[in-house]
């Protein structure tokens, strides 16, 4: 079974660009969440989707956004960018959802933005 | 809100010393605790996680936790260092009713021929 998989893997963008980063679950899995890690912040939620629908949002101001198709791939957006969104983007999926289920992550999107 | 505090930025050990990397949290109810490995250019690995089934959590690669509730924490140990086991290790708390995960700020393990 394949596992999680994001492209791309890099990003170079420029401030004001906007962006947009794909991520496609495990095989059968319905929940996609999405992480930033940065290395003055760590590892901090965006927002999950179940179903096409998004459950849970994090502190993140509105130009992060995201969807998830029928499918379960998801992607998610960052408009407008500024030099703080550099960081590495990570996606997680999980069979049903639960809250103490097993996530299972991707390498990442290490997205830089000059 | 739920919180995770990890004591120590940075752990380094010699090869078959014991590896103890310490997670408090904080939680108005019981909640459900994960340790996540991260290995260089990776995403994040699952080590284990308590759920209440018991305090004695035992995970991959020789790694347990074990959760206690008056000290509020959930210790990552492992009896004998490989090299391998050089990675980032984050403690998570996941908030009640949503599958969220609240993380520490990682610990770096370092092993020392």
């Amino acid at each position: 079974k394949a596992g999680v998989t994001q492209t791309p893997r890099y990003l170079i963008k420029t401030r004001g660009q906007q962006v947009t980063l794909s991520c496609s679950p495990i095989s059968g899995h319905r929940s996609v969440s999405w992480y930033q890690q940065t290395p003055g912040q760590g590892l901090q939620f965006l927002f999950e989707y179940f179903s096409e629908t998004q459950r849970n949002k994090g502190n993140f101001p509105g130009r992060f956004s995201g969807r998830q198709f029928s499918n379960s791939r998801s992607e998610m957006n960052v408009s407008t960018l500024e030099l703080g969104d550099s960081a590495l983007y990570l996606c997680a999926s999980s069979n049903t959802g639960k809250t103490n289920e097993k996530l299972f992550f991707g390498s990442g999107t290490q997205l830089s933005v000059l | 809100a739920q919180s995770v505090t990890q004591l120590g930025s940075h752990v380094s050990v010699s090869e078959g010393a014991l590896v103890l990397l310490r997670c408090n949290y904080s939680s108005s109810v019981p909640p459900y605790l994960f340790w996540y490995v991260q290995y260089p250019n990776q995403g994040l690995q699952l080590l284990l996680k308590y759920t209440s089934a018991a305090t004695l959590v035992k995970g991959i690669n020789g790694f347990e936790a074990e959760f206690k509730k008056s000290e509020t924490s959930f210790h990552l140990t492992k009896p004998s260092a490989h090299m391998s086991d050089a990675a980032e290790y984050f403690c998570a708390v996941s908030e009640q009713g949503a599958q969220k995960l609240v993380f520490g700020q990682g610990t770096r393990l370092t092993i020392n021929p």
